[in-house]
């Protein structure tokens, strides 16, 4: 069974509107901790934002938000005020705690966004 | 600058001619990983290493070798390149390994390897 499940491969949002991008999981852990990246044409995996299973607020940088629903497995991310930059690969990740640090990686969702 | 260094960053090469993708961090970073990136995959983690000297197979270790005899350095090795191993490459590396690692996974730049 796959971990981390990315049901969207692309999706496409006007520019200035916001997306949501889904990401659901499956572990035992009870701790463990959930990443995004993001990865443009050119390549680059870059870190977005990490929600850790024990926070109960949801994690916010910037323009980007997670919304952690536990019960559900869930972590999706949210991206407001969506800008041509934000064209790229997303991918949501997991870490277990009882793993050895390794990251699991979703398959990835190609969102493109419209001027 | 803190970061993750991989060389070479394009190659192609052909079956089976040994190859290595060297992989440095200065982050003083306990862990580290490698990964390849084929289309509708995602990333796939090949070996990590969680210390010197300590290294273990990730999902898709087959035709691959690691070794981590200095704490920066975790080298890719091909023995017998394959076309099969044709992908994008990723090193990575993280704070410190085990328990619930809270620290981010910095990414090299990647290295698109071509076997033909």
């Amino acid at each position: 069974a796959q971990k981390i499940t990315q049901t969207q491969p692309g999706m496409f949002v006007q520019e200035k509107e916001a997306v949501t991008l889904d990401c659901t999981y499956d572990t035992s852990d009870q701790s463990y901790g959930l990443f995004w990246y993001k990865q443009p044409s050119s390549g680059e995996m870059i870190f977005l934002i990490y929600q850790g299973s024990y926070d109960e607020q949801n994690a916010t940088e910037g323009r980007y938000s997670l919304n952690f629903q536990k019960a559900r497995k869930s972590a999706n991310l949210v991206i407001s005020a969506s800008q041509l930059g934000d064209s790229a690969m997303y991918f949501c990740a997991m870490r277990e705690g009882g793993s050895q640090g390794n990251l699991i990686f979703g398959k990835g969702t190609k969102l493109s966004v419209k001027p | 600058e803190a970061q993750v260094t991989q060389n070479p960053r394009y190659l192609i090469t052909v079956t089976g001619k040994k190859l290595t993708v060297t992989c440095s961090q200065n982050m003083n970073h306990e862990y580290m990983s490698w990964y390849r990136q084929d289309p509708g995959l995602g990333l796939r983690q090949i070996y990590y290493s969680m210390n010197v000297e300590v290294t273990d197979k990730g999902d898709v270790p087959e035709g691959y070798k690691v070794s981590r005899k200095e704490k920066r350095n975790f080298p890719l090795i091909l023995e017998s390149p394959s076309p099969n191993q044709t992908s994008l490459y990723f090193c990575a590396s993280s704070l410190s390994a085990g328990g619930l690692n809270t620290g981010e996974l910095f990414f090299g730049e990647g290295s698109r390897l071509t076997v033909l």
